[in-house]
């Protein structure tokens, strides 16, 4: 049972490099999102994607991007990194968009220096 | 949009003794209340969850009491066991504004043996 994967675990980037966080699901759900934690900030949310083939903004969508590269995978892509970016990044699925619990990965835990 | 507060921030207990965490939300729409658990290095994960059609519900030690009326529900451990020591999360579905889930800042729960 899988799950949500996410790849990679960890990452230390230097300012201005760009990154691409991958997120899979195996539970055919059809939403997905992408999370950052930040320390006595709980969780805030990117992006998401309701459904394959939609994308929409989150309550912080600056300095990202997303796909929603098929039913499974989404991904996050910071195109030139800043240290404000610096935390644990938690890609989620659910099977639909509202009312639903959201099923989480275990993190991307990335430091930009 | 939908605004959820949680309280304590930190909540220390005995083992066996009972720990209370209390969230209010602002949205009157809302009808979706997942609590999460999550432990050190890994990703949220659901406990359990309550709609507003629905005034307590239990599983096993944990239970969830919802008051629609004055906008608040709590999340319930009885007998607490060191195992039960993490950050917990409330949520409240967001209907108006672009997220679906509105998380409250994290309880940590610390169960002394």
């Amino acid at each position: 049972n899988a799950g949500v994967t996410q790849t990679p675990k960890f990452q230390v980037l230097k300012t201005g490099q760009s990154m691409t966080l991958q997120c899979a699901q195996d539970m055919n759900h059809n939403s997905m999102y992408w999370y950052r934690q930040d320390p006595g900030m709980g969780l805030r949310l990117i992006y998401y994607s309701a459904s394959e083939g939609t994308t929409d903004k989150g309550e912080v969508p600056n300095g990202y991007n997303v796909s929603r590269l098929n039913k499974r995978e989404f991904s996050l892509r910071l195109e030139s990194a800043a240290p404000s970016q610096t935390s644990v990044y938690f890609c989620a699925s659910s099977e639909t968009y509202s009312n639903q619990p959201q099923h989480f990965g275990d993190g991307t835990r990335l430091s930009i220096l | 949009g939908e605004n959820v507060e949680q309280h304590p921030s930190t909540l220390s207990v005995q083992e066996g003794d009972s720990a209370v965490i209390k969230c209010t939300y602002s949205d009157s729409a809302s009808n979706y209340f997942p609590w999460y658990k999550q432990e050190l290095g890994k990703g949220p994960q659901l406990i359990i969850d309550i709609r507003s059609n629905v005034g307590e519900k239990k599983d096993q030690r944990i239970a969830v009491t919802l008051n629609k009326t004055a906008k608040h529900f709590s999340l319930h451990i009885t007998e607490t066991q060191p195992e039960d020591s993490a950050v917990y999360f409330c949520a409240a579905s967001g209907l108006s504004g672009n997220t679906p889930l509105v998380f409250g800042k994290g309880t940590r729960l610390s169960v002394i043996a």
